[in-house]
C-alpha cells in the first residue's frame, strides 16, 4: 500500500524560512496535499499540487515536487509564530478514492 | 455553512461497551472518510465511502464498522471498545478525486 513519511519536528526562528519535507512511495499518486492542524482542531487544506507540476507558489507558500525521487516539500517564507502547528502531507492514490496522510511534522516558531 | 460536523466531541467508554460516532456533511459530497489520529502516527484511514450505500476498508479497519445509509451521514461504530481504540477520530468529506477534503473538529474517545 501507499506510504507517506515526514520528519517529526522542525524548529525555526520567526522571520526565517521553514522547509517541511515529505516522501511517498506510490508512483501513481495524482494529487499531493499539504494540510495544517492547529491545537485541538481539525485539518485545513493549505495547498495542493498535481503530479504533472514541479512547483506551485501561493503567497508565502512554495510547494516543490520531485516526482523522480517521490519527494514533496513545503517552504514557508517569513515564518510567523502563528505558523506553529502540525503540517501533514497527503496523497491521493491512482484510483482516487483513498487519501493517505504522513505522520505530520510539528513546526515550532520561536520569537 | 456547517461543513463537516462530528458528534459527540468527547466520550469516555468502558472496555466492552459499544458506541456510534456520527459524521454529517451538508456539502453534498460523495466521498467520506473516518481517520484516527494517534501521537507520532499521523492520521490512519479506518474506513471510507465513495457514495451513498458504499463502504470500503482503509488501513486500520479491525474493530470498527461503518454505514452510509444517507449521503450526508457516515457512521462509525465500535461494537466492543478496547483501550487500544483510545484516540482522536476525524471525519472528512470531499466532492470527488483531487478536490479539497474538509475535516470535522474531531472526537476524543477514551476507553478505560
Amino acid at each position: 500500500g501507499e506510504d507517506v513519511e515526514q520528519s517529526l519536528f522542525l524548529s525555526v526562528r520567526e522571520g526565517d524560512s521553514s522547509v517541511i519535507n515529505c516522501t511517498y512511495t506510490d508512483s501513481s499518486s495524482t494529487y499531493l496535499y499539504w494540510y495544517k492542524q492547529e491545537p485541538g482542531a481539525g485539518l485545513q487544506l493549505l495547498t495542493y499540487i498535481f503530479s504533472n507540476m514541479d512547483m506551485k507558489q501561493d503567497q508565502r507558500l512554495t510547494v516543490l515536487l520531485n516526482k523522480k525521487d517521490k519527494h514533496l516539500s513545503l517552504r514557508i517564507a517569513d515564518t510567523q509564530t502563528g505558523d506553529s502547528a502540525i503540517y501533514f502531507c497527503a496523497e491521493t492514490n491512482n484510483a482516487g478514492n483513498m487519501l493517505t496522510f504522513g505522520g505530520g511534522t510539528r513546526l515550532m516558531v520561536k520569537p | 455553512n456547517a461543513g463537516v460536523t462530528q458528534t459527540p466531541k468527547f466520550r469516555v467508554l468502558k472496555t466492552g461497551q459499544s458506541m456510534t460516532l456520527l459524521c454529517a456533511q451538508d456539502m453534498n459530497h460523495e466521498y467520506m472518510y473516518w481517520y484516527r489520529q494517534d501521537p507520532g502516527m499521523g492520521l490512519r484511514l479506518i474506513h471510507y465511502s465513495v457514495g451513498e450505500g458504499t463502504t470500503a476498508k482503509g488501513e486500520v479497519p479491525d474493530g470498527y464498522n461503518v454505514s452510509r445509509l444517507k449521503k450526508q451521514n457516515f457512521l462509525l461504530g465500535l461494537e466492543s471498545a478496547a483501550p487500544s481504540q483510545t484516540s482522536v477520530y476525524f471525519c472528512a468529506s470531499r466532492w470527488t478525486v483531487g478536490t479539497e477534503a474538509f475535516f470535522g473538529q474531531g472526537t476524543r474517545l477514551t476507553v478505560v
